[in-house]
């Protein structure tokens, strides 16, 4: 079993439209978790971090997190053509350390 | 300000070479972190230095890989005896203490032919 487990996609939306994305993990000791977007040929970007329960909103983003279900997802409204990337999760466990990042989920968003 | 910076943007080598690939942090960030990303992978983690001292280098592949942070700042990361297998994107990341949002420089892409 994958430490963060994400599709791969591609998920396909249409311009305005909300995209949801999502991640489990393995660790229930994760402590930190994090979305990073992935344009092709670049590095990651940080989108959002979350640390608890609940979600947290940032814009047009949204994180979601719940322990108990090992799972944490990133909610975009009103999405855009300029969102198509690759979305990336990533975690830390108890050392707060290294990241480690599941395989990521393509995004297309379409005019 | 400067971001995460590292050089050279790309290196093309041939099996059984060295090579060094150099990262220079966000000013002030005392953690640095090495990971490599495989074509339709996430970046895996390789090495975590926490001021000079290397915290944690679990994630190096085998003892072809070292890397090094003499003041603190830079940070070079070496390979020798380079194999076709470690082709891929060499990914550079700083923060300003350990456990704090880590941001990612623009990344080596090493090819071995």
């Amino acid at each position: 079993q994958k430490e963060v487990e994400q599709n791969s996609g591609p998920l396909s939306v249409p311009e305005g439209a909300i995209a949801s994305l999502n991640c489990t993990y393995s660790d229930r000791g994760s402590q930190s978790f994090f979305w990073y977007r992935q344009y092709s040929g670049k590095s990651p970007e940080l989108i959002m971090f979350i640390y608890s329960n609940g979600d947290k909103e940032d814009g047009r983003f949204t994180a979601q997190l719940n322990k108990a279900s090992q799972y944490v997802s990133l909610l975009i409204r009103d999405s855009q053509p300029s969102d198509s990337a690759t979305y990336l999760c990533a975690v830390t466990g108890t050392g707060f350390q290294k990241l480690v990042f599941g395989t990521g989920t393509r995004l297309l968003v379409s005019p | 300000g400067a971001g995460v910076s590292q050089t050279p943007s790309n290196k093309v080598t041939e099996k059984g070479k060295y090579v060094e690939l150099r990262c220079d942090p966000i000013s002030g960030h005392t953690a640095l972190y090495w990971y490599r990303q495989s074509l339709g992978q996430g970046p895996e983690f390789l090495i975590y230095f926490q001021g000079t001292g290397a915290a944690d280098d679990s994630g190096l592949p085998n003892d072809r890989f070292f890397a090094v942070r003499p003041e603190g700042s830079v940070s070079t990361l070496k390979i020798q005896r380079t194999e076709r297998g470690d082709s891929a994107v060499y990914l550079c990341a700083s923060s300003s203490n350990e456990g704090d949002t880590q941001y990612f420089g623009p990344g080596t892409r090493l090819t071995v032919l």
